[in-house]
């Protein structure tokens, strides 16, 4: 298995729901990135696990909160979102080593109501 | 603050021109990526530059590399149509830094 796989690819939701995206790869990868993507922008950097744990955080806001259950699943958990979190998340792992790249997911379209 | 500042941020052309886009960086790196997204869709990893000097190539786009003066380029020979997409150039500077991208569309 080659891949990172993302679910659900489209989400709708409401601005009092909690919902939940998640990110899957078998690979082997021992780290893990959560990126957030506006339409014409470059991705924009949200948190990275690394061995299972949080390494990074760019100053997020708590209504988005990541987990790492295991070294393969990444999910992050949304709750109270704004119309301005709509964008395309994408998550992304990494073999790790100086000379590798990053492989990403086919990504979550979110929209808030 | 590093930045990676890509010019041109659009690129209308015609299919069989070539062209060059530039990735300038502002701190010390030699590691460098170059991804292509279409519409809707997610990042493609299309080059890993990783030294001074580096060059690949893969069909009709060349990456090339060099850390001195902080700069890449990524190449176009004889663009066809299916080259359309936007391409980001990212500097490994401990995580991802990306450029602005660059918005490539090849007229017939």
């Amino acid at each position: 298995d080659t891949e990172v796989t993302q679910t659900p690819k489209h989400l709708v939701m409401g601005m009092t729901n909690k919902k939940s995206l998640k990110c899957e790869q078998h690979m082997g990868h021992r780290a893990m990135y959560w990126y957030k993507q506006k339409a014409k922008k470059p991705p924009e950097l949200m948190f990275v696990y690394s061995y299972e744990k949080l390494s990074i955080n760019e100053s997020v806001p708590s209504r988005f909160s990541p987990e790492c259950p295991n070294s393969s699943l990444l999910n992050l958990h949304l709750h109270a979102l704004q119309p301005e979190d709509s964008a395309l998340y994408l998550c992304a792992s990494h073999p790790g080593g100086l000379y590798n790249e990053q492989f990403f997911g086919p990504g979550t379209r979110l929209t808030v109501l | 603050e590093l930045k990676v500042e890509q010019n041109p941020l659009f690129l209308s052309m015609q299919e069989g021109k070539n062209y060059t886009i530039y990735c300038n960086y502002s701190t010390t790196s030699d590691r460098l990526y170059w991804y292509r997204q279409d519409p809707g869709k997610s990042l493609e990893s299309l080059f890993v530059l990783l030294s001074n000097g580096a060059v690949k190539q893969e069909g009709r786009l060349m990456a090339s590399l060099d850390t001195k003066a902080r700069l890449s380029t990524l190449h176009i020979t004889a663009a066809v149509h299916d080259l359309s997409a936007t391409y980001f150039c990212a500097v490994d500077a401990g995580k991802l830094i990306f450029g602005q991208g660059t918005t490539l569309q090849v007229k017939p």
